[in-house]
């Protein structure tokens, strides 16, 4: 079955624009995660949807990150001016993770998005 | 401050050799532990866990070894083969409470022929 799949793989943007990533999760996962991975750096975590609720989003590094999930399957995470160092791949991840609650259900991670801001 | 931490940026090892990744970690309520593999372009595939309650978990090639006491965990790869280059980053979490998975910088291994 597919994967994970983001789009698009790449995006050059220029300081002060908006950009908008997707997010398609393998079918049937109800946990979606963003995650963002500078160079030289570990993935670092953003946000986590439980079906259409973010429920945590404590990595967002600040109000210009904003991420929806409107019908519990496809995300798109929006960054509004942009700045040189949102410059990073944004990694998305999805699990089956049941709504009783946290689980260790593997994350089956996406190709991510490369965004450059010039 | 980095709460998982890969000291090794960078491993090479011989073919058919073993490979030995370390891991430290600070937050002691980390109880669930994770290794990814990561090639170039393409996603971090999750590789073999082991949660706080075990010492050792293998799964084929891969053996996963947590010291709680010493806050520390590794990954051995043996023998080691050329489709293990790759980056490996090690991650932890805090079961019952979020799926939020806190990863290390990674180390390169390189599996030199």
């Amino acid at each position: 079955g597919a994967g994970v799949s983001q789009t698009p793989s790449n995006k050059v943007t220029e300081k002060g624009k908006y950009v908008e990533l997707r997010c398609d999760p393998i079918s049937g996962h109800t946990a979606l995660y963003w995650y963002r991975q500078s160079l030289g750096q570990g993935p670092e975590f953003l946000i986590y949807f439980q079906g259409t609720g973010a429920a945590d989003d404590s990595g967002l590094p600040n109000d210009r990150f904003f991420a929806v999930r409107p019908e519990g399957s496809v995300s798109t995470l929006k960054i509004q001016r942009t700045e040189r160092g949102d410059s990073a791949v944004y990694l998305c991840a999805s699990s089956e993770a049941g709504t009783s609650g946290p689980s260790t259900d593997t994350q089956y991670f996406g190709p991510g998005t490369r965004l450059t801001v010039l | 401050d980095q709460q998982v931490k890969q000291n090794s940026p960078s491993l090479s090892v011989q073919e058919g050799r073993i490979s030995i990744l370390n891991c430290d970690y600070t937050n002691s309520m980390f109880d669930y532990f994770l290794w990814y593999k990561k090639y170039p372009a393409e996603g971090p595939t999750f590789l073999i866990s082991i949660s706080s309650i075990k010492d050792k978990n293998e799964d084929g090639r891969f053996t996963v070894f947590l010291n709680k006491s010493a806050k520390h965990l590794s990954l051995h790869i043996v023998p080691s083969q050329p489709g293990d280059s790759a980056v490996y980053f090690c991650a932890a979490s805090v079961m019952n409470r979020d799926d939020k998975i806190i990863f290390g910088k990674g180390t390169r291994l390189h599996i030199l022929p």
